[in-house]
């Protein structure tokens, strides 16, 4: 079946530029993450939902940083007045339900360059 | 949650088994450990996740000590195409159970013809 899905792959925008970043996760799955890779490192928790609510942003580094899901399936990051510290590799995933054992299934990311 | 150590890379040949050995001194007895696994340009991918003794499936085997303060993936008779990155995750996030992940740098394996 289909796995998570992430549009744009790649993005490269300008300094001080507003972008979103799109993800579809695995049908039926109701938890979804955010995770941002820069180089070198292994990913960073940035939000999670469960259904529509963000249930932790705790990761969101800032507050030019947002996500929502509004019907529960579909995310969009957003973030506002984009800067060179924003650039990195934007990872989504989704997890069938709320057992929190159960394996999360990655997107391939969305590269961000800022330009 | 429990950090992890796990080297920074490792180098192999192919056909030969890969063991990687990551130490988590701090389990907490409700911590699962869990594999990831991240090729270049792609998302990390779940391997396997084993709670004591020894879990396998078709990909790998993990092994897990008695005191459970290290576990130790084990990939049989690699091929290039598991060069990757490996990540040893330890327990999930009990203070607000979120089950979000929190990765190390992981380990680097590069395997050579």
């Amino acid at each position: 079946g289909a796995g998570v899905s992430q549009t744009p792959s790649n993005k490269v925008t300008e300094k001080g530029k507003y972008v979103e970043l799109r993800c579809d996760p695995i049908s039926g799955h109701t938890a979804l993450y955010w995770y941002r890779q820069s180089l070198g490192q292994g990913p960073e928790f940035l939000i999670y939902f469960q259904g529509t609510g963000a249930a932790d942003d705790s990761g969101l580094p800032n507050d030019r940083f947002f996500a929502v899901r509004p019907e529960g399936s579909v995310s969009t990051l957003k973030i506002q007045r984009t800067e060179r510290g924003d650039s990195a590799v934007y990872l989504c995933a989704s997890r069938r339900d709320a057992a929190n054992t159960d394996t999360q299934y990655f997107g391939p990311g969305t590269r961000l360059t800022v330009l | 949650l429990a950090k992890t150590t796990q080297p920074i890379s490792m180098d192999s040949y192919e056909g030969q088994e890969v063991n990687i050995t990551c130490s988590h001194n701090n389990i907490a007895t409700n911590d699962y450990i869990t594999w990831y696994q991240q090729f270049p340009s792609q998302g990390p991918r779940f391997i396997i996740q084993g709670y004591k003794t020894k879990v396998t499936n078709e990909v790998a085997s993990l092994f897990i000590p008695a005191d459970r303060k290290s576990s130790t993936l084990s990939l049989p008779r690699v091929s290039l195409s598991d060069t990757a990155v490996y990540y040893c995750l330890v327990g999930v996030d009990g203070s607000s159970n979120t089950g979000k992940l929190i990765f190390g740098q992981g380990t680097t394996l590069q395997v050579k013809p």
